[in-house]
């Protein structure tokens, strides 16, 4: 069973760059898989935030496209979140998940809560 | 990209039955057979329930079915049961990239 982590700073001053790492294990990133991002601010809706192949192809959120950058470090098995020039908008909870066949997320990490503030 | 429309809040009695609706448009729901639905209790991770429109994963129960008529795809849940009480997600593929739902909060009476 795969098993997802994410870690980063819990809080991020504005302008800054978010960064967030997810931990993969009980399987290898380099299989046939997608892996997603997704996130979550207090007391609102899921948002999907992009996806990166095993190959190393990406997909990003049209919405966040220009300042999001995901990527994969196959040595280390963990995948990587870049979200640049955040604002109080970008603070939520994050997620890394493990995509199949019809669906973006099939296996979900715990989240980890990213606050933007000054 | 628009956010998929479903309803704020549904509500029922243990052992009745729900449908939650997810519409959404030609260029993602109507589009593809690529939709699931997510199931979050307050505090947690959410969870899958069903995926490519009406596949189950291991382990979830057969109370809950999915289904999807047009633009608009639906989750029923039949026999409903405390446990049930969470907010329900939809996400559909839209052609390189995902959008998801609103979200639903299913109240259980």
């Amino acid at each position: 069973q795969v098993h997802l982590q994410e870690s980063g700073p819990g809080l991020v001053k504005p302008s800054g760059t978010l960064s967030l790492t997810c931990a993969v294990s009980g399987g290898s990133i380099s299989s046939t898989n997608w892996w997603s991002w997704v996130r979550q601010p207090p007391g609102r809706g899921l948002e999907w935030i992009g996806e990166i192949s095993h190959t190393g192809n990406t997909n990003y959120n049209p919405s966040l496209k220009s300042r999001v950058t995901i990527s994969m470090d196959k040595s280390k098995n963990q995948l990587s979140l870049n979200v640049t020039s955040v604002t109080a908008a970008d603070t939520a909870v994050y997620y890394c998940a493990r995509e199949i066949i019809g669906a973006t997320a099939a296996y979900w990490g715990q989240g980890t809560l990213v606050t933007v503030s000054s | 990209q628009s956010a998929l429309t479903q309803p704020a809040s549904v509500s029922g009695s243990p052992g009745q039955s729900i449908t939650i609706s997810c519409a959404g448009t030609s260029s993602d729901v109507g589009n593809y057979n690529r939709v699931s639905w997510y199931q979050q209790h307050p505090g947690k991770a959410p969870k899958l329930m069903i995926y490519g429109v009406d596949n189950r994963p291991s382990g979830i129960s057969s109370r809950f079915s999915g289904s999807k008529s047009g633009n608009t795809a639906s989750l029923t849940i039949s026999g409903l049961q405390a446990e049930d009480e969470a907010d329900y997600y939809c996400c559909s593929y839209a052609g390189g990239f995902w959008v998801f739902g609103g979200g639903t909060k299913l109240t259980v009476l």
